[in-house]
């Protein structure tokens, strides 16, 4: 099992730009979730997924997008970049988030956005 | 928006030397506390996964208790190593919400 994957490692972005974090995860979990990591923040949810199909907001939603088509893959769109959103970004899956299962965490994404 | 609070913030020990740090969290509607070990440069990793209150679990030489009446987790390390040096993150899950709120963490330092 490779897990969590995220790719890339690093992205550099100018402001206005677009792009789409990749997430995937080979265990079949149902759960899966999107944070950002700046410093004296701790993680801060952004959105998660309890289903293909099913989308919420976490804390932080504003600037970014989500879908679940399938099980295995959850994609965080940047709509257009701000400098605000230079963060590390890591994605989580868990085998159901009904109980608060324990969460598997990718390698993350380092963004800075210019 | 959950408040979920770590102290201290940092601490630093000497190797040898036995340590604890403090979660606290709402105690209204809770479902789980996650503690989470966090290296530089990787990812999180889980320690615990705690339910019910008055819980204890061990891994090897980390512990954490439970008190979900009150509201706060201990997270104890006995004999800390320079290995041990992270930063340990705790996370409660509400049932209502369906999503783990994160403390900002305890960076600790074991000096050799």
């Amino acid at each position: 099992n490779a897990g969590v994957t995220q790719t890339p490692k690093f992205q550099v972005l100018k402001t206005g730009q677009s792009m789409t974090l990749q997430c995937a995860q080979d265990m079949n979990h149902e759960y899966m979730s999107w944070y950002r990591q700046d410093p004296g923040m701790g993680l801060r949810l952004i959105h998660y997924s309890v289903g293909a199909g099913i989308t919420d907001q976490g804390e932080v939603p504003n600037g970014y997008n989500v879908s679940r088509s399938t099980t295995e893959d959850f994609p965080l769109r940047l709509l257009s970049a701000a400098p605000s959103q230079t963060s590390v970004y890591f994605c989580a899956s868990s085998p159901w988030g009904k109980r608060g299962d324990t969460q598997y965490f990718g390698p993350g994404t380092r963004l800075t956005v210019l | 928006i959950l408040n979920v609070e770590q102290s201290p913030q940092s601490l630093h020990v000497q190797e040898g030397d036995s340590t604890n740090f403090t979660c606290s969290f709402p105690s209204s509607n809770f479902y789980a506390l996650h503690w989470y070990r966090w290296e530089t440069a990787k990812s999180p990793e889980a320690l615990f996964v705690m339910t019910l209150n008055g819980d204890e679990k061990k891994k090897g030489r980390i512990s954490a208790t439970l008190n979900t009446k009150e509201g706060y987790s201990y997270l104890y390390i006995k004999g800390s190593q320079p290995e041990d040096s992270a930063t340990y993150l705790c996370a409660y899950f509400s049932g209502s919400a369906r999503q783990l709120t994160f403390g900002s963490g305890t960076q600790l330092t074991v000096l050799p």
